[in-house]
């Protein structure tokens, strides 16, 4: 079974750049079957899908982040990042990682999230 | 981008009741839709997908349905622990949107 992990800080000044890392067990992150992806929620709010990612570098990004967006995957490590310049307080949010399920386009499994506050 | 909206936003019910929840897309997205349940400080949990299909492990009293354009989830009869908000996503495109959600409370 899938297991997520992410990683990062959870305090970071506006204008900075937030970097966060997910890190995968239980399957490759180049296989076949999967996208990966990012989902954030800001406080008290609902879910907003940030971007998807495939092992060969495809990405694909919510079209109100993408200037400041930025992918990639280190297939040595199992892992895949984010990195989002420019912030600010509107970008505080919890954080997800997930598998996006290729079959079916949704997000199988998630990390547990991690806490990100813009301050 | 296609738009997924959510109906109603808050439903209080008490535990047995048949509860109801749509999901309307801006367009048709056939029957490429996924329904999450996520409870306070804890990451979304997919329930459903492919619109009616039940992930391993999802009790019997949820279901699914609609294609095209409209859908709903319903849960037969509500358990304490179904007690949490619920979300819907469109997987037709490689773009996905969230409904913006319907938390189930306590009457």
């Amino acid at each position: 079974q899938l297991q997520l992990q992410e990683s990062g800080p959870g305090l970071v000044k506006p204008s900075e750049t937030l970097s966060l890392i997910c890190s995968v067990s239980g399957d490759s992150i180049s296989s076949p079957n999967y996208y990966w992806g990012w989902i954030r929620q800001p406080p008290g709010k609902g879910l907003e899908w940030i971007g998807t990612l495939y092992y060969t570098g495809t990405t694909y990004y919510n079209a109100s982040l993408e200037s400041r967006l930025t992918f990639s995957v280190d297939a040595s490590k199992n892992q895949f990042s984010l990195r989002l310049n420019s912030l600010t307080a509107a970008d505080t949010a919890v954080y997800y990682c997930a598998s996006l399920r290729l079959i079916s386009g949704l997000f199988d499994s998630c990390g547990q999230g991690i806490p990100v506050t813009v301050s | 981008d296609i738009q997924m909206t959510q109906s109603p936003s808050t439903v209080s019910a008490s535990v047995g009741d048949r509860v109801t929840i749509t999901c309307r897309a801006s367009q048709t997205i056939g029957g490429w839709l996924g329904w999450y349940q996520q409870k306070p400080g804890k990451a979304p949990k997919l329930l459903i997908s492919a619109a009616s299909d039940l992930e391993i492990g999802v009790p019997s009293r949820f279901s699914g349905s609609g294609s095209g354009t409209d859908f709903s989830l319903t849960i037969s009869s509500l358990q304490p622990e179904d007690f949490a908000t619920y979300y819907c996503q469109h997987a037709n495109t490689f773009r996905p949107t969230f409904g913006g959600g319907t938390k189930v409370e306590i009457k």
